[in-house]
């Protein structure tokens, strides 16, 4: 089994700042994982994911992440916001391919609002 | 290419009533899925189609069925609509149920009063 926590359900940040989501994630076998964003009123768009290999991601739009298995974490960083950025970020957990076990489920976390301010 | 559409976008319903919710995704995908949005819930799947078929419930399956037409389309069924089914609903496809990257449709909002 798997499951999401997301710290912080709203994040407001000035724009020029850093960003930081965070992401604890628990799984019993190695996890892929994932950041969604989801711009008001539109489905969701993927931003980055980790499978296997480098454990710093890059994504789309300068957003990047670190998986850090001590940790348990996957936290979504930006070096400077941009009021384009504001939106709904999710992450999501998956067991990696090769698991053992079914690896349909995606599982979310709650959501992390992010606003920013001029 | 469109990817994951979905039809209609809005919808109102009295409670009983009955209606389906459309997918289709055009990038030959074989597994889909229906999820459903509540506000500070994240998003939960109601039932997946690991491909043209199958189907199987995902975590929250009460109240609804689904079909999978053909490998392009999957529509999601409420039988007898319950205010708590009051939600915004996202079709996904993926290339098949152990690939990483589901791509998600716009969504439908649904109000049932």
């Amino acid at each position: 089994a798997q499951s999401v926590t997301q710290l912080g359900s709203h994040v407001s940040v000035s724009e020029g700042a850093l960003v930081l989501l965070r992401c604890n994630y628990s799984s019993s076998v190695p996890p892929y994982l994932f950041w969604y964003v989801q711009y008001p009123n539109q489905g969701l768009q993927l931003l980055l994911k980790y499978t296997t290999g480098a454990t710093l991601v890059k994504g789309i739009n300068g957003f990047e992440a670190e998986f850090k298995k001590s940790e348990t974490s996957f936290h979504l960083t930006k070096p400077s916001a941009h009021m384009s950025d504001a939106a709904e970020y999710f992450c999501a957990v998956k067991l990696g391919r090769n698991s053992g076990g079914s690896n349909y489920k995606l599982t979310f976390g709650k959501g992390t609002l992010l606003t920013v301010n001029p | 290419n469109a990817g994951v559409t979905q039809t209609p976008k809005f919808q109102v319903l009295k409670t009983g009533q009955s209606m389906t919710l459309q997918c289709a995704q055009d990038m030959n995908h074989n597994s889909m899925y229906w999820y459903r949005q509540d506000p500070g819930m994240g998003l939960r799947l109601i039932y997946y189609s690991a491909s043209e078929g199958t189907t199987d419930k995902g975590e929250v399956p009460n109240g609804y069925n689904v079909s999978r037409l053909n490998k392009r389309e999957f529509s999601l069924r409420l039988e007898s609509a319950a205010p708590s089914q009051t939600s915004v609903y996202f079709c996904a496809s993926s290339e098949d149920p152990s690939t990483d990257t589901q791509y998600f449709g716009p969504g439908t909002r649904l109000t049932v009063l």
